[in-house]
């Protein structure tokens, strides 16, 4: 079954960085499109960036672009989120997901990892 | 940058009643629809693709309907395990990928 695991969250400093992974299980991993998302607390749902199957192309949320880098390894089956320049506004539930082939929803969500910026 | 829209914010239902949630997208999404939903403490989790293709899994009690900027999903006889918050999300036109607010269907 496709599993998805976030880890790497923690409390953070504004202005400082973190790097999220995703360990995908379940499926072969180098033929989708992978994502994140994130949720603040109390709040909706925000994309923040997507990949592409092999790491050629990428996209960012304006909020977030400059500062986020999303990358993969399909060797190792995982998918990364470097954040740089942390900010209070970045506190949220960080989730992978993995995208439909041919479409573009979000078809598998891992359970999220917490990252949280605060002095 | 497509803007999605869900009323009501909060549809208080009885158990065995039937829940209408409607999403209205700022300009034609075609049928590039896609629904959530998201219990507490838990990930969100696809219901409908292509605004009314069940997801795998997905019981016959959750339908969507529409196309273009108005979209509806539908459960026609709510259970415990759907008392939840539901999202619609456009894949039309991205980046950006975009979401509604939310529905948060509760119990009367």
């Amino acid at each position: 079954q496709v599993q998805l695991v976030e880890s790497g969250g923690g409390l953070v400093k504004p202005g400082g960085s973190l790097r999220l992974s995703c360990a995908a299980s379940g499926f072969t991993f180098s033929d989708h499109y992978m994502s994140w998302m994130r949720q603040a607390p109390g709040k909706g749902l925000e994309w923040v960036s997507h990949v592409s199957r092999d790491n050629s192309y990428t996209n960012y949320a304006d909020s977030v672009k400059g500062r986020f880098t999303i990358s993969r390894d399909n060797a190792k089956k995982s998918l990364y989120l470097q954040m740089n320049s942390l900010r209070a506004e970045d506190t949220a539930i960080y989730y992978c997901a993995r995208i439909s082939t041919g479409e573009s929803y979000f078809e598998y969500w891992g359970q999220g990892t917490l990252v949280t910026v605060s002095s | 940058e497509i803007v999605m829209t869900q009323s009501p914010g909060t549809l208080s239902v009885s158990p065995g009643e039937r829940a209408t949630l409607s999403c209205r997208a700022s300009q034609s999404v075609s049928s590039n629809l896609a629904w959530y939903q998201q219990k507490p403490g838990q990930a969100p989790r696809l219901l409908i693709y292509g605004a009314s293709t069940r997801a795998t899994g997905i019981p016959a009690r959750f339908s969507g309907t529409g196309s273009g900027t108005e979209f509806t999903l539908t459960i026609s006889s709510l259970q415990s395990e759907d008392f939840a918050v539901y999202y619609c999300q456009q894949y039309y036109n991205w980046p950006p990928f975009t979401f509604g607010p939310g529905t948060k269907v509760d119990i009367k």
